[in-house]
């Protein structure tokens, strides 16, 4: 089992929706950070949470601590913001960087 | 401009030629590391560095070297380079403690031994 998992693995939607793209993680963290990869490929962090919530813009992160769970939330989705969106958690062992598979995003106009 | 800097872009080598990838930073940042992107395997870590002259080794960090002997500087060593070493590579670092984005990635080296 992965210590990183993420779902949806693909997620399509309408301009406009609201998204929510989960990630659960099954070991000891020290933070946790969502990142997102363009279609060109290159990669963007987007938050490093290590408890509570943060927002930039349209786009929300929770992470709950006691449940090994983070939630990333895009509000008015529009179709810039498709691209591939992946969970890393910083175990509090070391400084290594555990990635989930990352969720595939489209919005479509 | 911050930014985190890998040199070259794109690459194609033979089966074992020594080749090293760059990565530069101009941000001070103390931690740098080096991750390998695959289909199906997503991404995952080769080595990484907490500060000058202090490197551990990440998830995969087989067939690779790396030094630090410069905070900037965090080049990735492939001293004999096998097939299954095709991938897309990235740099990243960032700061140590405190608040912020977290990481900042250079743009990737795409990989081909053939």
């Amino acid at each position: 089992k992965n210590e990183v998992e993420q779902s949806p693995q693909n997620l399509t939607a309408q301009e406009g929706e609201f998204i929510t793209i989960n990630c659960s993680y099954s070991v000891g963290i020290s933070a946790l950070h969502w990142l997102q990869q363009h279609p060109g490929g290159g990669i963007v962090s987007l938050f490093m949470l290590s408890s509570g919530k943060k927002k930039h813009g349209r786009l929300i992160a929770t992470i709950n601590i006691q449940e090994k769970h983070s939630s990333l939330h895009i509000t008015a989705s529009h179709p810039r913001d498709s691209a591939v969106y992946i969970c890393a958690v910083r175990k509090t062992s070391g400084s290594r960087l555990t990635f989930g598979e990352g969720t595939q995003l489209t919005v479509n106009p | 401009e911050a930014q985190v800097t890998q040199n070259p872009r794109y690459l194609i080598t033979v089966t074992g030629k020594k080749l090293t990838v760059t990565c530069s930073q101009n941000m001070n940042h103390e931690y740098m590391s080096w991750y390998r992107q695959d289909p199906g395997l997503g991404l995952r870590q080769i080595y990484y560095s907490m500060n000058v002259e202090v490197t551990d080794k990440g998830d995969v960090p087989e067939g690779y070297k790396v030094s630090r002997k410069e905070k900037r500087n965090f080049p990735l060593i492939l001293e004999s380079p096998s097939p299954n070493q095709t991938s897309l590579y990235f740099c990243a670092s960032r700061q140590r403690g405190g608040e912020g984005l977290g990481y900042t990635f250079g743009s990737g080296t795409r990989l081909t031994v053939v």
